[in-house]
């Protein structure tokens, strides 16, 4: 069965580079069927969609974050990453990484567990 | 951005009870709508794809329904394992949002 699972630190500073992979495990993430996403939840908070990164590697961000976002696949490691420059405070959050459907309703069918990543000096 | 407004935010229920609960989006979304299930410690689930497909682990007595601006996810007949917290998200326009989550305890 398809797992998520990601990776990365959990303490960065402000204003630095906050950088986490997600490895896809007990498949291949080299499929049409599936796009993938980020997510985060902030503490207290709602969810919070991040980007899309599509099959062919063509990624979509939320504009309140696409300045400081990247995200790039390795399907060859059958992993997917994310990359925020600048970060602050209200980067603080639960960090999830996702498969979507690709359909077009694009649900999200399994999530990672998620990892906290705290911003603080 | 399109505003989803959950409502109620939190409904108290008992074990047997039909709740619904409703997702409004701030402009027509057609039926480009998902809703999931958080526990928490645990990773959310797909509970119901383009605003009325049931996802395959899902069991029956939940169903969606709606179309444009107005949501609602139903379940007939609450069981223990369904108390959490859902969402709806809106997947039509850039940025895909979620609403602000509805707490059934």
């Amino acid at each position: 069965q398809l797992q998520l699972q990601e990776s990365g630190p959990g303490l960065v500073k402000p204003s630095e580079t906050l950088s986490l992979t997600c490895t896809v495990s007990g498949g291949s993430m080299n499929n049409k069927t599936f796009y993938w996403d980020w997510i985060r939840q902030s503490p207290g908070k709602g969810l919070e969609w991040i980007g899309i990164i599509y099959y062919s590697g063509t990624t979509y961000y939320n504009p309140s974050l696409e300045s400081r976002v990247t995200m790039s696949r390795d399907t060859s490691k059958n992993q997917f990453s994310l990359k925020m420059t600048s970060v602050t405070a209200a980067d603080t959050a639960v960090y999830y990484c996702a498969r979507v459907l690709s359909i077009p309703s694009r649900p999200v069918d399994l999530w990672g567990q998620g990892t906290l990543v705290t911003v603080s000096s | 951005d399109i505003q989803m407004t959950q409502s109620p935010s939190s409904l108290s229920a008992s074990v047997g009870d039909r709740v619904t609960i409703t997702c409004r989006a701030s402009q027509t979304i057609s039926n480009f709508l998902n809703w999931y299930q958080h526990q928490p410690g645990k990773a959310p689930r797909l509970v119901i794809f383009a605003a009325s497909s049931l996802q395959r682990w899902v069991p029956s007595r939940f169903s969606g329904g709606g179309s444009g601006t107005d949501f609602t996810l139903t379940i007939s007949s609450l069981q223990p394992e369904d108390f959490a917290t859902y969402y709806c998200q809106q997947t039509f326009v850039n940025p895909y949002t979620f609403g602000q989550g509805t707490k059934l305890e």
